[in-house]
This record gives C-alpha cells, sequence and structure tokens, in this order.
C-alpha cells in the first residue's frame, strides 16, 4: 500500500489564481481529512468526508471547497487564492468502523505559497 | 469546545537526557488522546494514544506517555534521547462529529531540539 498520497509536493499561486490539491489513499478507508498547518498555530481542518457524497466544514473553511466522489480520492479546490492560505496542507485518511479510537494515516503535505 | 493545550513551545535539551513535553486537554467525556511527531519535512506520524485501560501508555522510539485524568494531562516521557528525536510533537484528543465521525482537534505543537 502506498497509503496516503499528496501532489504537487510544492506550488508557488499568485493571488487570485486558482488550483486543487490532489490526495488519494489506497487503504479503503471512509474518512478523509484535510488540515492546514501554519507555524505555532497546529493543524486545523478545513474539511473532512465520512465517505463518498458525504462532506462536512471544519474549523477553517472559508475559501475552499471539497468533492468526494470516489473513496480514494478527496480533492481540495482554493478557488481564488489569497496570502492568507499559504500554509502547508495536509490530508489523512481514517478506516471505519472503530469509533472514534481509529488511528489517522497522513500524507507527505503540499507547501503552498501565495505571493 | 474540546481544547488542547501544549504549555511549551520549544524544548531544548542534551543528548541521552530525559525530556517530559506536556500536554493539558479539555473536555467534559470520556477523551481519547494522541501523540504525533513530524519530521522536517515530513507528515504526522502516530507515537502512541491513549484509548482506555492502564494510564501509562507505550509508543515506537521508546517514548510513553501517561493519562492523567484528575490533571486533564496526557504528558510525553522519553528517558534518554536521541539526536533523531529532534522533530515537532502534536498532542491531539479526538471529537465525534456527525453521527459517527471523529475529527482530531490538535495542540500546538512542541519543538524538540536534541544537542550534542
Amino acid at each position: 500500500n502506498a497509503g496516503v498520497t499528496q501532489t504537487p509536493k510544492f506550488r508557488i499561486l499568485k493571488i487570485g489564481q486558482s488550483m486543487t490539491l490532489q490526495c488519494t489513499q489506497d487503504m479503503n478507508h471512509n474518512y478523509m481529512y484535510w488540515y492546514r498547518q501554519d507555524p505555532g498555530m497546529g493543524l486545523k481542518l478545513i474539511y473532512y468526508s465520512v465517505g463518498a457524497g458525504i462532506t462536512d466544514k471544519g474549523e477553517v473553511p472559508n475559501g475552499y471547497n471539497v468533492s468526494r466522489s470516489t473513496t480514494e480520492d478527496f480533492p481540495l479546490r482554493l478557488e481564488l487564492a489569497a496570502p492568507s492560505q499559504t500554509s502547508v496542507y495536509f490530508c489523512a485518511s481514517r478506516r471505519r468502523p472503530g469509533g472514534r479510537t481509529d488511528t489517522q494515516y497522513f500524507g507527505p503535505g503540499t507547501r503552498l505559497t501565495v505571493l | 469546545a474540546q481544547s488542547v493545550t501544549q504549555l511549551d513551545s520549544q524544548v531544548p535539551v542534551f543528548e541521552e537526557a530525559p525530556v517530559e513535553l506536556r500536554c493539558n486537554y479539555s473536555s467534559s467525556v470520556s477523551v481519547y488522546l494522541f501523540w504525533y511527531v513530524q519530521y522536517p519535512n515530513q507528515g504526522l506520524q502516530l507515537l502512541l494514544k491513549y484509548l482506555s485501560g492502564s494510564t501509562l501508555v507505550k509508543g515506537i522510539n521508546g517514548f510513553e506517555a501517561e493519562f492523567n485524568k484528575s490533571q486533564t494531562s496526557f504528558h510525553l516521557r522519553k528517558p534518554s534521547v536521541h539526536i533523531s528525536d529532534t522533530a515537532e510533537y502534536f498532542c491531539a484528543v479526538s471529537v465525534r462529529v456527525m453521527e459517527y465521525g471523529n475529527k482530531l482537534v490538535f495542540g500546538a505543537g512542541t519543538i524538540l531540539r536534541v544537542k550534542s
């Protein structure tokens, strides 16, 4: 298993541009998550999904959109990039069932800079 | 709302010395607690987790943590650190969302710097 993979690893955007961060997992996990990591702030949840076709907002969803058409893929869309979206983005997944106890598996991250 | 506080943003320590990274949580219900480690330019990796039972939890790489319900703490310890333990460590609590889902609420992280 490759686990959770994310592309691209790095990206520089200009203000107002759009892009999609890709996330794929091959563990047949139902739950998937997008976090952003900013220095000294830990990880903040952007969006999550409990299965194909079911998504919900996390703590910091503004400026982002997601879709979950398949179990494997959970892309994160930035429509109008802003400097405040400069961050490192992590995708994670978790199996179901298992309640609250199961481990989340993280991808390697995408480092995004908006200039 | 549940939250996690990591009391130290950075902890410098010499190689082979013991270390404790502190974590306090706020929760009114049963908690499931986690410690994750992030090595430079990598994703997060699970170190250990507390679900129930024994309050002393052992993880990978010689780390352990003790769950203290009365003090709402889950401090991470290692008796003798190595240079390779230099990383950022995150404490997290699992929170229920929707009918059967969960999400992790993370602390701000503690950077452990091991010096030779």
